[in-house]
């Protein structure tokens, strides 16, 4: 199994462009995940996606899109790049039944510039 | 205020010392998390626990729940083991993590 990837490890983007991180996962998680991490900060949860067809907001979602049209797939789009969105980004998936979540498994990361 | 906070932030420690970091929470939780991020950035889930004590190796976690605290040990500490040690909860559908904690292990 490749467990979680995600592409591209490395981007650089202009003010207003757009751009998707991938994320793919072989594992069969129903759950997935979507985390930023700016230096000096704990990773921030931006968007999850509890199984093909549904996902739901984070603790900060806002200038992000995510869809999840397959177990496997969960882009994140970012319509608008600004500044702030510079961070590193992180993928991560787990499989959750009943009772408390499960190990995430994460992807290597994205680590994203915005000028 | 963070949900999470972490102690100490920084850590340094001679190869072979008993080594102890805290995690304290506010929020209720479901789950507690211990991750382990490399200095090339990869994070792996070391634990999760939601009652009592976890060991793996020389890692061992315990959460009071009564006391919405954690701690992590490592015994017989190694260079390896220089990493960023995070903590993290799971609180309904969110998460929240800490700042981490940055180990060196000196040889």
């Amino acid at each position: 199994n490749a467990g979680v990837t995600q592409t591209p490890k490395f981007r650089i983007l202009k003010i207003g462009q757009s751009m998707t991180l991938q994320c793919t996962q072989d594992m069969n998680h129903n759950y997935m995940y979507w985390y930023r991490q700016d230096p000096g900060m704990g990773l921030k949860l931006i968007y999850y996606s509890v199984g093909a067809g549904i996902t739901d907001k984070g603790e900060v979602p806002n200038g992000y899109n995510v869809s999840r049209s397959t177990t496997e797939d969960f882009p994140l789009r970012l319509e608008l790049a600004a500044p702030s969105q510079t961070s590193v980004y992180f993928c991560a998936s787990s499989y959750t039944g009943a009772g408390p979540y499960n190990e995430q498994f994460f992807g290597p990361g994205t680590r994203l510039t915005v000028l | 205020k963070n949900e999470v906070e972490q102690s100490p932030q920084n850590l340094t420690a001679q190869e072979g010392e008993f080594i102890t970091i805290n995690c304290s929470y506010s929020v209720g939780i479901s789950a507690l998390h211990w991750l382990q991020q490399h200095p090339g950035g990869g994070i792996v889930s070391l634990f999760m626990l939601s009652s009592g004590k976890k060991k793996h190796g020389r890692l061992i976690a315990t959460i009071n729940i009564q006391e919405k605290h954690s701690s992590l040990h490592i015994t017989a500490s190694h260079p390896r083991d220089s990493a960023v040690y995070i903590c993290a909860v799971t609180a309904g559908n969110q998460f929240y993590f800490g700042t981490g904690t940055s180990l060196t292990v000196i040889p």
